[in-house]
């Protein structure tokens, strides 16, 4: 099945500045790759998914690149925020298969 | 805006009792999931369904059972609750025709804190 791995498992940033997540998978057959933000006690929520006919997507300020041959996508978020703060996850997935999560990533953004 | 509400947010039971999460989407969604949640673990899929009546094992089923009587409802079962079924169950919901082949994304509900003594 997919192994997903995620680093680092916490970030700290200063206000401002920018966060990086990467994530690496084991399945070159896999195919969508979303990413979620799950604050404190709250639901995980999709912020933002790629699909591997593209390289990269970006939605204001978060965007996800994805490398098929090194099999490996990021995350990334500019000017980050105190809201920012969270744990983010990963999840790779074929077609065939389930949704296969990392073990996320917990950011904290410094005001 | 996609609904799911799962019916306890917080949940304490014991040892060897039977436990039903109920899970409960708005969106007319075909398939539906359920998780646990595990600090350093990530979210492991229980068991998932892409249609009612249909049930299919994920990574962890060992001592869950689901059913799905209608398109809107998927329950988690627990036969013979364990301590180390003590965890955050989520349970999730998409579109999609496909069934195990859809790629749309997945809504996830609240979650239940699930505490086995």
């Amino acid at each position: 099945g997919e192994n997903v791995e995620q680093h680092p498992s916490t970030l700290s940033v200063q206000e401002g500045d920018s966060a990086v997540i990467k994530c690496t998978y084991s399945d070159s057959a896999s195919n969508y790759f979303p990413w979620y933000k799950q604050e404190l006690g709250k639901r995980p929520q999709l912020i933002i998914d790629i699909r591997s006919n593209v390289g990269e997507k970006k939605d204001q300020r978060i965007a996800v690149t994805l490398n098929k041959t090194a099999k490996h996508f990021s995350l990334h978020i500019t000017e980050t925020q105190p809201e920012d703060s969270a744990v983010y996850f990963c999840a790779a997935k074929t077609g065939a298969n389930n949704l296969f999560f990392g073990t996320g990533t917990r950011l904290t953004v410094i005001p | 805006d996609v609904k799911v509400t799962q019916s306890s947010r917080y949940l304490v039971k014991r040892t060897g009792e039977k436990v039903f999460l109920e899970c409960v989407q708005d969106m007319d969604h075909e398939n539906m999931f359920w998780y646990r949640q595990d600090p350093g673990l990530g979210l492991r899929l229980i068991y998932f369904s892409y249609d009612v009546k249909m049930k299919e094992k994920g990574d962890i089923p060992e001592g869950y059972s689901v059913s799905r009587e209608k398109k809107e409802r998927f329950s988690l079962i627990l036969e013979s609750a364990s301590t180390n079924q003590t965890s955050m169950y989520l349970c999730a919901s998409s579109q999609g025709t496909g069934g195990r082949y859809s790629n749309q994304p997945q809504h996830f509900g609240d979650g239940t804190r699930l505490s086995i003594l």
